[in-house]
């Protein structure tokens, strides 16, 4: 069964330093990944999916994620933080067999003045 | 163009109590999801449509739920008998073929239900 670990469940950065929200994954194939992001009172928007072609993958607002398969992991990045930004982020990685996402447990993203 | 719609958008009802949930997915989407997203489970999976296929249920936490999808559009989540641990906002999701693993899911605001 395929399943996510989001390393950590908050991370607070101020306003304009990088932001670096970390996922690892478990699969027995090739996985597909994603990054959503909830803002509160909000539904769920993708940022970013990685199927198996670059492995450097560029979403919106800023963020970008690196598929690294030997690490299995796929941290989400963004070069500067935006106030915009602060919200609630979940790595998901899809499963094939059951045909249904897998969420990991989410981070939420504080941005300080 | 209009994303997945979901209704009502909060609900609150009795222990014991039948809830109906609506979703209505984007025009054109062959597959769609329910999602239960609580405080002490995180987000899981419900139940999955795909076109005229039989649906997945597997996700399904009890026999008080139960889905259904409506000529292929519209789909109603009904849970009987709800119970105080059945609060939770539930999400649906639509994707435009359903059954691969790259198909991107878009997801409804949610609806909110309370048990008291």
């Amino acid at each position: 069964a395929q399943s996510v670990t989001q390393l950590d469940s908050h991370v607070s950065v101020s306003e304009g330093t990088p932001v670096l929200l970390r996922c690892n994954y478990s699969s027995s194939y090739s996985p597909s990944l994603f990054w959503y992001v909830q803002h509160p009172n909000k539904g769920l928007q993708l940022l970013l999916k990685y199927t198996s072609a670059a492995t450097l993958v560029k979403g919106i607002n800023g963020f970008e994620a690196e598929f690294k398969k030997s690490e299995t992991s796929f941290h989400l990045t963004k070069p500067s933080a935006h106030m915009s930004d602060a919200a609630e982020y979940f790595c998901v990685v899809s499963d094939m067999v059951a045909q249904k996402l897998v969420f990991g447990q989410g981070t939420r993203l504080t941005i300080n003045p | 163009g209009a994303g997945v719609s979901q209704s009502p958008s909060n609900k609150v009802t009795e222990k014991g109590k039948d809830v109906e949930l609506r979703c209505d997915p984007i025009s054109g989407h062959t597959a769609l999801y329910w999602y239960r997203q609580s405080l002490g489970q995180g987000l899981e999976f419900l139940i999955y449509f795909q076109g005229n296929s039989a649906p997945d249920k597997s996700g399904l936490p009890s026999d008080r739920f139960s889905a259904e999808r409506t000529g292929g559009s519209v789909s109603t989540l009904t849970i009987q008998r709800t119970q105080q641990e059945d609060s939770a906002v539930y999400l649906c999701a639509s994707s435009l073929v359903g059954g691969t693993v790259a198909d991107t899911q878009y997801f409804g605001p949610g609806t909110r239900l309370t048990v008291l």
